[in-house]
């Protein structure tokens, strides 16, 4: 089992729609949650970081943490076409290597 | 805003050659960098930690004498692919991880095409 799961099926909606993402993972020693978006051919953007259980808002963007689940989400509200990108979980333990989920291409329709 | 460059944005080299990779922090120090490759459409897969002062640490099946990892100040470490190939040739992307508070910041990506 990899550490950290993302289905990396491509997600088309149309503009304005709420996107919904998630990952889980199975090492319980994961204290940071990470989100990072990336542009084709350009570095990952970090989003959203947190370290707590519950929801995080930035802008339209919702990070939620579920740790007895082993689960996290990121949420988009209002999706725009720049918001197009592939979005990357991240998590790590308190040694500092990050493991990432594979990805999500998100593609917002205008 | 943290900021991490990387140099050159883009390489063309021949088989055989070596080239180098810089990774720098524009406004803070990073004692740890690490060192990224990832193919198209794959996530981003760790080759190295490379810490300031000190050996780096790679991941398995990373070569580290094909990649030289060095990190000579708290603002810059350099990757060198010794002896590059065709299936060498991919986006290479390091992150420094601010000392201050331990996010990982990205670069942009290199990308390197050997023929």
């Amino acid at each position: 089992q990899k550490e950290v799961e993302q289905d990396p099926g491509p997600l088309s909606v149309p503009e304005g729609a709420i996107v919904s993402l998630n990952c889980t993972y199975s090492n319980s020693a994961f204290q940071y949650f990470m989100w990072y978006r990336q542009y084709s051919r350009k570095g990952p953007e970090l989003l959203m970081y947190t370290y707590s259980s519950g929801n995080k808002e930035d802008g339209r963007f919702t990070a939620q943490v579920d740790k007895s689940s082993k689960y996290i989400s990121l949420f988009i509200r209002d999706s725009q076409p720049s918001d197009s990108a592939t979005y990357l979980c991240a998590m790590r333990s308190g040694n500092n290597r990050l493991a990432f989920g594979k990805g999500n291409q998100v593609v917002v329709i205008p | 805003g943290a900021v991490v460059s990387q140099h050159p944005s883009w390489v063309i080299c021949k088989s055989g050659t070596s080239v180098k990779i810089e990774c720098r922090s524009l406004d803070f120090q990073a004692t740890t960098m690490f060192w990224y490759r990832q193919f198209p459409k794959q996530s981003l897969m760790l080759m190295a930690t490379s810490n300031e002062g000190s050996k780096a640490t790679y991941e398995q099946g990373v070569e580290k004498d094909k990649f030289l990892i060095n990190h000579a100040s708290l603002t810059l470490s350099t990757l060198t692919v010794t002896s590059a190939h065709p299936e060498d040739s991919s986006f290479y992307i390091c992150s420094a991880q601010e000392d201050s508070t331990d996010t990982q910041y990205f670069g942009p990506g290199t990308r390197l095409t050997v023929l």
